[in-house]
């Protein structure tokens, strides 16, 4: 079936070093959306991209949509400690606006 | 202050027995939606509402009911037909209850953590 797939599961990394998580789609998507979960909370959404090739940044958070719109990226720069959380991409799969989210990537900050 | 809230946090129950889990939103937005979360599989649709006194199925509908009698209100009942009802709970609401390109960012609830016993 259809399906948002992003790797990897899980993320440990030194702080101060980069971090990404990638996003796939079987179908190609009209737009993709990123949350973030912090560990005991809920999703707080982050950006939603629209137009192939799309690059936004955010402080040292960089998101990329793929040209065919069928994959994105977040990138995040030198990570903090505060950047610990499950990262979730999410697109809308069903012909309609809803998104299906991924399974997520946890990053695990080590300080 | 505008937002989505969610009761109770921690919920506890016999198997067997039904329980409702409440969701209130004073964001003025037609869409709202419920999602089941377990470890490592991400966010799963239960089901979603575009408009009022309208709703609809998602992924893993199965033993679960809701109803959208009003447009702040969206609650979910988790009945003994559920086979693993322990999960942690959240709704969400969007904006937007249609089009493919409006923008349809999700403002999520604190969650409930349902724990069969």
């Amino acid at each position: 079936g259809q399906q948002v797939m992003q790797i990897p599961q899980y993320q440990h990394v030194q702080e101060g070093e980069d971090f990404t998580t990638y996003c796939n789609s079987s179908t190609t998507l009209s737009n993709i959306q990123w949350y973030k979960q912090r560990p005991g909370g809920h999703p707080v959404f982050l950006i939603q991209l629209v137009k192939s090739g799309e690059v936004k940044k955010q402080k040292r958070l960089t998101f990329q949509f793929g040209e065919a719109k069928k994959n994105s990226s977040l990138h995040i720069t030198a990570t903090q400690t505060t950047d610990v959380g499950t990262y979730f991409c999410a697109g809308p799969l069903r012909g309609s606006y809803i998104p299906t989210f991924g399974r997520g990537t946890s990053l695990i900050v080590h300080p | 202050d505008g937002g989505i809230t969610q009761s109770p946090k921690y919920l506890f129950r016999k198997e067997g027995q039904n329980v409702t889990l409440s969701c209130e939103q004073n964001l003025n937005h037609d869409a709202m939606y419920w999602y089941r979360q377990d470890p490592g599989q991400g966010l799963r649709l239960i089901y979603y509402s575009q408009i009022v006194n309208d709703f609809q199925k998602g992924d893993i509908a199965e033993g679960y009911s809701v109803s959208r009698e009003k447009k702040e209100s969206f609650p979910l009942t988790v009945t003994s037909a559920q086979k693993n009802p322990t999960a942690f709970y959240l709704c969400a609401s969007s904006p937007s209850g249609s089009g493919i390109s409006s923008y349809n960012e999700q403002f999520f609830g604190p969650g409930t953590r349902l724990t069969v016993l």
